[in-house]
């Protein structure tokens, strides 16, 4: 079963809006790993944030972790239509296995 | 940066036929690969782990004998799905494990249909 569950399951915006993705999961993790997967396509990793740290940022975008919640979401500031795909939270643990969440399909609307 | 490269991207095979599948890391060394299969909206499952010069671990419910893997080589690991069914119809992606924090380099998929 999926370690990770996302919401919103699709998210339709506008550009220029915020977008925020939100991931919960289960068990004690090494670190989470946001990608994004455009139609069709491979994922590719936008950001890592280990279990001992509580927000990153890169670019556009801010992720956050609350390990007492076991919970993170991932910012998109300034949305493009650009950023239209899916987004998927990941946690690693031991073994370096990586478990996805069930993905939130973000729409950017021009 | 770390690629991984897939091959081939789409496929189409009869029923009963094998459709092998490549992921091959293109300037780094993979002894680890990992191969997942996604259906339509759905999200990534993981099938097994590939290990070089080892044989494959595979999750709970996965077929060893229906989903070959091989990881001959560090940088070469191939996925063969064996007297494929329409129910095998899906998207298969491999990845390999980046270093600090770099995430996971993934292949950019294939789409297998068996007709």
């Amino acid at each position: 079963s999926q370690q990770g569950e996302e919401d919103p399951q699709a998210l339709s915006i506008q550009e220029g809006e915020n977008a925020t993705m939100n991931c919960s999961y289960k068990t004690s993790i090494n670190n989470l790993q946001w990608y994004r997967q455009n139609s069709g396509r491979g994922l590719v990793h936008l950001i890592l944030i280990r279990s001992n740290e509580r927000e990153k940022h890169s670019g556009r975008l801010r992720v956050t972790l609350d390990t007492s919640k076991k919970s993170s979401s991932l910012l998109i500031t300034a949305s493009r239509a650009a950023d239209t795909a899916s987004y998927f939270c990941a946690t690693e643990t031991s073994g370096s296995r990586l478990t996805f969440g069930e993905g939130t399909q973000l729409t950017v609307n021009p | 940066g770390a690629v991984v490269s897939q091959h081939p991207s789409r496929v189409i095979c009869k029923s009963g036929t094998s459709v092998k599948i490549e992921c091959r890391s293109l300037d780094f060394q993979a002894t680890t690969m990992f191969w997942y299969r996604q259906f339509p909206k759905q999200s990534l499952m993981l099938m097994a782990t590939s290990n070089e010069g080892s044989k494959a671990t595979y999750e709970q419910g996965v077929e060893k004998d229906k989903f070959l893997i091989n990881h001959a080589s560090l940088t070469l690991s191939t996925l063969t799905v064996t007297s494929a069914h329409p129910e095998d119809s899906s998207f298969y992606i491999c990845s390999a494990p980046g270093r600090d924090s770099r995430g996971y380099t993934f292949g950019s998929g294939t789409r297998l249909t068996v007709v």
